[in-house]
């Protein structure tokens, strides 16, 4: 799977909007990128993914570059219930009756993205 | 929605004690997984199953064993626990259909080896 990169951490006000980034420079075309996120003392949990295109869901959008070396996952107004560490993940997507092997994922560092009030 | 459910929340464990964690998921999913998250360490995958009666090791299985003999259910089992595997552990599940990479986690347990 595709190294990323993220920054350690973000801030972000209250109702504004959150960009967090993410650099994979060295990913392969049937490599998506995924993002997941983990508040304190919970589960990660998913909140988006893409291939090429920029994908938007009621939880954030995603925003690929059309060289797809980096992303950017934008929280529109950001809550302080969105602070969390924020993992994002690059990894191709295993087609029909692959094993579960394919759905390993890797969770790096992630960015921990603070709202402030 | 229940959704993925672990028990216990917290446990400690002495060196050399045995115990299983269980996880439960009611959404009907086939893949399930294990995972350990330790400081610094990111999330790392012990065992899988992609199916009832089928496990699979991930990155570090040493020392577990797993076994799921119902769909629903997913047991993670220490034998002979040691202090590094002191960690807060995660299972997860996922569906096989095109939501397959949406995987659900469990609020996960904290587990000490004294």
């Amino acid at each position: 799977d595709a190294k990323t990169t993220q920054p350690t951490s973000m801030d972000c006000a209250e109702g504004r909007a959150a960009n967090l980034p993410c650099n994979h420079s060295t990913i392969s075309g049937n490599e998506y990128v995924y993002w997941y996120r983990q508040i304190h003392s919970q589960g990660p949990q998913y909140i988006i993914h893409g291939l090429k295109n920029n994908e938007t869901n009621e939880m954030a959008s995603l925003i690929i570059t059309e060289d797809r070396k980096s992303s950017t996952l934008i929280l529109p107004h950001a809550t302080l219930r969105d602070t969390a560490v924020y993992y994002c993940i690059v990894r191709p997507r295993s087609g029909l009756g692959s094993g579960g092997s394919n759905y390993k994922l890797t969770f790096g560092k992630g960015t921990l993205l603070t709202v402030n009030p | 929605n229940a959704g993925v459910t672990q028990t216990p929340k917290f446990r400690v464990l002495k060196t050399g004690q045995s115990m299983t964690l269980l996880c439960a998921q009611d959404m009907n999913h086939e893949y399930m997984y294990w995972y350990r998250q330790d400081p610094g360490m990111g999330l790392r995958l012990i065992h899988y199953s992609v199916g009832e009666g089928t496990t699979a090791k991930g990155e570090v299985p040493d020392g577990y064993n797993v076994s799921r003999l119902k769909k629903q259910n997913f047991l993670l089992g220490l034998e002979s626990a040691a202090p590094s595997q002191t960690s807060v552990y995660f299972c997860a599940s996922s569906s096989r259909d095109r939501e397959r990479e949406k995987l659900f986690f469990g609020s996960g347990t904290q587990l000490s080896v004294l």
